[in-house]
Order: C-alpha cells, then structure tokens, then sequence
C-alpha cells in the first residue's frame, strides 16, 4: 500500500461549522504533515507530526487544531473558519522521523468556507 | 528568508522537444532538492531528487545540480502532452525545512 488518503475530497462548511479533515497512510512512514495551497500556489505548510508528537506548527492560528491518534492517522480539526481559509488541504507522510522533502501527498481535501 | 525562485512560466513546447526547467535558491547551507510534478487539480507528486552536484537521470527526466551556482534544473526529453503539469522545485536546508518554490507551468503542444 503506497497510497495517502485523505477524505473527504470536498467540503462546504459555514463559518460557524464544526468539521474534520482526516488522513490515513499505512506505509510505516514516521512523520505526517498538513499543507495548505491556495490556487497557483505552492504548497505552504501547517503542522509536522514527527513520530505521533508535534514537532513543527507554522504560527496556524488556532481555529486549525490537527491531532495525530497515531502512526497511521492524521486529522485537522476545523472551527469558526473564514472565507479565506478555502484552499486545497493536503496531507503528506514521509518515511523518515524527521522533515525531508521526500513527501507522499494525498489527494487532498478541498474546503470551500461560506 | 530562505527562497526558492523557479523561472517564470508558462512554457510551451513541442511534442518530442527538451522542457527545460530552472530554479535558483538563497541558501547556502541547502541540502537536498526536489522536483515535483502537480497535475491541474491534483496533488503534488515527487518525480526526483538530487542530493550532489551532477546530473542524475530517471527515464526522460534529467536533474541537475550545481551547488556553487545554488542552482538547480529539470530536463524532460521527448516531451509529452501527459507531461503538462505545473512542476515545483523544492528545497531543503539545515533546519531540514522544506522550501518550495512558485512553480513552472509546462504546457506540451501536441
């Protein structure tokens, strides 16, 4: 299984919502990532699992909360988000422990914030 | 601020001509570097990386680096309709973060 899944594929949320992005990788990878892309952008990333604990968290304001319940899974909880926060969400693993740029990308989750 | 800046796009060749593609960064200290491959409405995909100065090759596509330069591009020979893509080179430095830069659109006309 060489694959990242992340579901769902498209989401419409309000700004009041509750919701969840979710990412599962069953290669043995050590790390788990979330990235952000605005269109015709690159990637820009939010938070690095390293081994099931935090280990970087780029300054993403709190109404993203990721938790990693463990090896395999990812997830980004989302809260009173705004308009500006539709983008693309994707998930990433790597099999090293620490921050590579060998990445395995999911497919992403695409979030619409109305 | 570590940058990664990648030639302006978008590039259009023929089928079956070299697509050229460059990208220069700021750090000195970078240590590895990657090239991925973004399809319209997909995720990225990692089709090379390059850790030493040289050319390293996969198939149609040729990675080269030239640390001196802080230089590094991306050739795809025989180029294909299916290589149209936005491509993104990627950095790492010592802190091990990765540095993407803006990306280069190709577009191979049939």
């Amino acid at each position: 299984d060489t694959e990242v899944t992340q579901t769902p594929k498209h989401l419409v949320m309000g700004m009041t919502n509750k919701k969840s992005l979710k990412c599962e990788q069953h290669m043995g990878h050590r790390a788990m990532y979330w990235y952000k892309q605005k269109a015709k952008k690159p990637p820009e990333l939010m938070f690095v699992y390293s081994y099931e604990k935090l280990s970087i968290n780029e300054s993403v304001p709190s109404r993203f909360s990721p938790e990693c319940p463990n090896s395999s899974l990812l997830n980004l909880h989302l809260h009173a988000l705004q308009p500006e926060d539709s983008a693309l969400y994707l998930c990433a693993s790597s099999q090293q422990g620490t921050y590579t740029g060998e990445l395995f990308f999911g497919e992403g989750s695409r979030l619409t914030v109305l | 601020q570590k940058e990664v800046e990648q030639n302006s796009g978008p590039l259009s060749v023929p089928e079956g001509a070299i697509a050229s593609l460059n990208c220069t960064y700021s750090d000195r200290g970078s240590q590895s570097f990657f090239w991925y491959r973004q399809y319209s409405g997909k995720s990225p995909e990692l089709i090379m990386f390059i850790y030493s100065n040289g050319d390293k090759e996969d198939g149609r596509f040729t990675a080269q680096l030239n640390k001196a330069s802080q230089y590094v591009s991306l050739l795809i020979r025989d180029s294909q309709p299916s290589d149209s893509a936005t491509y993104l080179c990627a950095v790492t430095s010592n802190d091990y973060k990765l540095s993407f830069g803006a990306g280069t659109t190709v577009t191979v006309r049939a």
